[in-house]
């Protein structure tokens, strides 16, 4: 079975600053996906950004960027420029990426890091 | 609007009472699933549905019964809720095979259900 940890429950950072959140993961899969969720006060879940195991390349999106480490099973998160609006529990998620290439929405989510960010 | 919804997006009941949280996706995914999430457990899968009249077992099934008749709709009961049940609960979808190679297994969230169980 997968295991996705986020050691660091609390994390804050001021506005305008860079910070890194960390997220670790147990698998003896090789074929899987990587995800950030935001999930603001409002509750919703928010996709930031997705990595796919088989690409080496770090994904980047806007001001979010990961650092993929797959040999140290280690896929953080880099927030640029925070924002007041980047306030959120941040959660790391993984999912088997099962024969035929498809997946099917499983996903094993970390505790979750909740990320302050101050004027 | 095109989406998936939860109601209600809040719920109080009594120890021993029966709850039915319900869920509705219009993008005719053939993947629904429950989660709940708790502080210090991050979000863990109670059922899910691969097609209407197929449902499986997720991590933390116990006290709860699902059923899905349509695509469309995949409610979630408490049969007899317990205040171990106290969470917030949400829905999700994915297309599944329909989306191809394409699909990352990204999950698309409704907006959740706040439970108390007094």
């Amino acid at each position: 079975a997968q295991t996705v940890t986020q050691s660091q429950p609390e994390m804050s950072v001021q506005e305008a600053e860079t910070v890194t959140l960390s997220c670790t993961y147990d698998t003896s899969e090789n074929n899987y996906y990587l995800f950030w969720y935001k999930q603001p006060p409002s509750r919703q879940m928010i996709l930031v950004i997705r990595q796919e195991a088989y690409k080496q390349q770090n994904a980047t999106e806007n001001r979010f960027s990961v650092n993929f480490q797959k040999a140290a099973k280690s896929f953080s998160l880099k927030i640029s420029d925070s924002q007041l609006g980047d306030t959120a529990m941040y959660f790391c998620a993984f999912i088997y990426r099962g024969a035929g290439g498809t997946s099917y929405g499983k996903l094993t989510f970390g505790q979750g890091t909740i990320l302050t960010v101050h004027p | 609007d095109a989406g998936i919804t939860q109601s209600p997006r809040y719920k109080i009941t009594e120890t021993g009472r029966q709850v039915t949280l319900m869920c509705h996706q219009t993008w005719s995914h053939s993947y629904m699933f429950w989660y709940r999430q708790d502080l210090g457990h991050g979000l863990r899968l109670i059922y899910y549905s691969a097609a209407a009249d197929i449902t499986d077992k997720g991590e933390v099934p116990d006290g709860y019964v699902v059923s899905r008749s349509k695509t469309e709709n995949f409610p979630l009961t408490l049969e007899s809720a317990t205040r171990s049940q106290t969470s917030v609960y949400f829905c999700a979808s994915n297309a599944g095979l329909a989306g191809g190679n394409s699909n990352t297994g990204e999950l698309f969230f409704g907006e959740g259900s706040r439970l108390t169980v007094l």
